[in-house]
C-alpha cells in the first residue's frame, strides 16, 4: 500500500510569488490534514478535511493560504502571495474512518523556502 | 492556551535505556500520542495513551498520568537506528474540533 505522498519535496520561491503544494493521501482515507513546522519548532495544525469538506480550518494563518480537496482525493495548499514567514516544512497526513483520528499517517513533507 | 514541553535533545549509547518526558497544559484532553521522525522523513505514529498507565510495544513503551498532565516515551535496548526526533502530541478537543497538538520534538542521538 502506497503511503502519503507530497509534491514537491522542496520549493524555493521569492517573496510575493505563488506556490502550490500537493498531497496524495493513502487510498481510501477520508481524513486529510495539513500541518506546518517552522524552524525546528512544534508541528502546527493548519486544517482538516473530511472527504472534500473542510472540517476544521482554525489553524490556517491567514487568507493568503487556500486549501482545496476536490473530489475528496488529493489536496492542494496554495500560498499566495508568499511571505518570508511562510518558510517551513509543510506536512500532510491522512487517517481512516469518518472522523478525526489520533493515529495519522504522514507524508515526508514539502520544505518551502521563501527568499 | 495549549502547550507541551519536552526536552530539545537527549543523548544515549547503544544498548541503553532512555526516557523522553512530555508535560502538557491543555483543555479538552483525551489522549497522548508519540511520533518518530527520522531526518528528512515522515513522522510515524508510535503509540497512543488514553488511560493512565504503561503501554508496551516491543522495545518502546509509553506512559501517561492524566492527574499529573505528564507522559513519557521509554526506549529500551537502544539501537543506532533509533536516532531520530520524537514528538509528543496531545489529542484534544479544542475550538469545537478534535485535533492533535504537537510538541517541538526531542532529538535523540544514539552513540556507539
Amino acid at each position: 500500500e502506497a503511503g502519503v505522498t507530497q509534491f514537491p519535496s522542496h520549493s524555493v520561491i521569492e517573496k510575493g510569488q505563488t506556490v502550490t503544494l500537493r498531497c496524495d493521501p493513502i487510498s481510501g482515507h477520508d481524513n486529510l490534514y495539513w500541518y506546518r513546522r517552522v524552524m525546528g519548532k512544534e508541528i502546527k495544525f493548519l486544517l482538516h478535511f473530511v472527504k472534500e469538506s473542510k472540517q476544521d480550518e482554525s489553524g490556517m494563518p491567514n487568507n493568503r493560504f487556500l486549501a482545496e480537496r476536490t473530489g475528496g482525493t488529493y489536496s492542494t495548499l496554495k500560498v499566495q502571495p508568499a511571505e518570508l514567514e511562510d518558510s517551513g516544512v509543510y506536512f500532510c497526513a491522512s487517517s481512516q474512518g469518518s472522523s478525526f483520528s489520533y493515529e495519522q499517517y504522514f507524508g515526508p513533507g514539502t520544505r518551502l523556502t521563501v527568499t | 492556551g495549549q502547550s507541551l514541553e519536552q526536552p530539545s535533545e537527549v543523548t544515549a549509547v547503544e544498548g541503553a535505556i532512555v526516557q523522553i518526558n512530555c508535560t502538557y497544559q491543555t483543555s479538552g484532553f483525551y489522549g497522548l500520542s508519540w511520533y518518530q521522525q527520522h531526518d528528512g522523513g515522515a513522522p510515524t505514529f508510535l503509540s497512543y495513551n488514553a488511560l493512565d498507565g504503561l503501554e508496551e510495544t516491543g522495545r518502546f513503551s509509553s506512559f501517561l498520568s492524566r492527574s499529573d498532565s505528564y507522559g513519557y516515551l521509554l526506549l529500551q535496548e537502544l539501537q543506532m537506528k533509533d536516532s531520530a526526533s520524537y514528538f509528543c502530541a496531545v489529542g484534544a478537543f479544542s475550538g469545537g474540533y478534535n485535533k492533535l497538538i504537537f510538541g517541538a520534538g526531542t532529538r535523540l542521538a544514539v552513540h556507539p
